[in-house]
């Protein structure tokens, strides 16, 4: 069965410091990768994903996740955090061994907390 | 770009009464949907898959007759919460995807459930 842990529930970063989120997976095969941030009281707006090819993968508003095939990871960066950064992102694991309705499945979440 | 609209975004309703949710994909055909709730600070948990034309595919735990699931097009999937109870107060979200494992999810707004 796939999973994702998100090991940190909280990260606190200064504006204009480099930012991590962490992201472990587990699944039987090669995986599809999501990062997506959610606003209060508002769905999840996607991020980035990997899917094959380059492990950097880039992403909206400056976002960028790397793949490490070999720690099972996807660790969600950013070079200059912003205040507007704030908010809470999920990491998402889909098998794409299985057909197009495949599940999603969702870490637990990070908060994340930009201070001026 | 692939728009998901959810209506409605907030509902109160009694205890013992029917409240539907509706998932429309404005852009683009969804061949599936999927359904989550999520609970305060925490993260999305899946409810149902939803395939258009067939009957969703139910996560363990998940009550299929106190949850219905619809998905009658390629660009609507409704959501009915029967007899609604204080317990079932939560925020729900849709998603769709285009049709392929290696596509993101996009996702609606989310519908306040408040039963009371």
């Amino acid at each position: 069965a796939q999973s994702v842990a998100q090991p940190e529930d909280q990260v606190n970063v200064a504006e204009g410091n480099p930012l991590t989120v962490k992201c472990t997976y587990s699944v039987s095969g090669n995986p599809y990768l999501f990062w997506y941030v959610q606003y209060p009281n508002r769905g999840l707006q996607f991020l980035l994903k990997y899917i094959t090819g380059d492990n950097l993968v880039k992403g909206s508003y400056g976002f960028e996740a790397e793949f490490n095939k070999s720690q099972t990871s996807f660790h969600l960066k950013k070079p200059s955090a912003l205040v507007s950064d704030s908010a809470l992102y999920f990491c998402a694991v889909r098998d794409p061994q299985y057909s197009s309705a495949s599940k999603i499945i969702f870490g637990s979440g990070t908060r994340l907390s930009i201070r001026p | 770009g692939a728009v998901v609209s959810q209506h409605p975004s907030w509902v109160i309703c009694k205890s013992g009464t029917s409240v539907k949710i509706e998932c429309r994909s404005l852009d683009f055909q969804a061949t599936t949907m999927f359904w989550y709730r999520q609970f305060p600070k925490q993260s999305l948990m899946l409810m149902a898959t939803s395939n258009e034309g067939s009957k969703a595919t139910y996560e363990q735990g998940v009550e299929k007759d106190k949850f219905l699931i619809n998905h009658a097009s390629l660009t609507l999937s409704t959501l009915t919460v029967t007899s609604a109870h204080p317990e079932d107060s939560s925020f729900y979200i849709c998603s769709a995807t285009k049709g392929q494992s290696n596509t993101e999810a996009f996702f609606g707004q989310g519908t306040r459930l408040t039963v009371v």
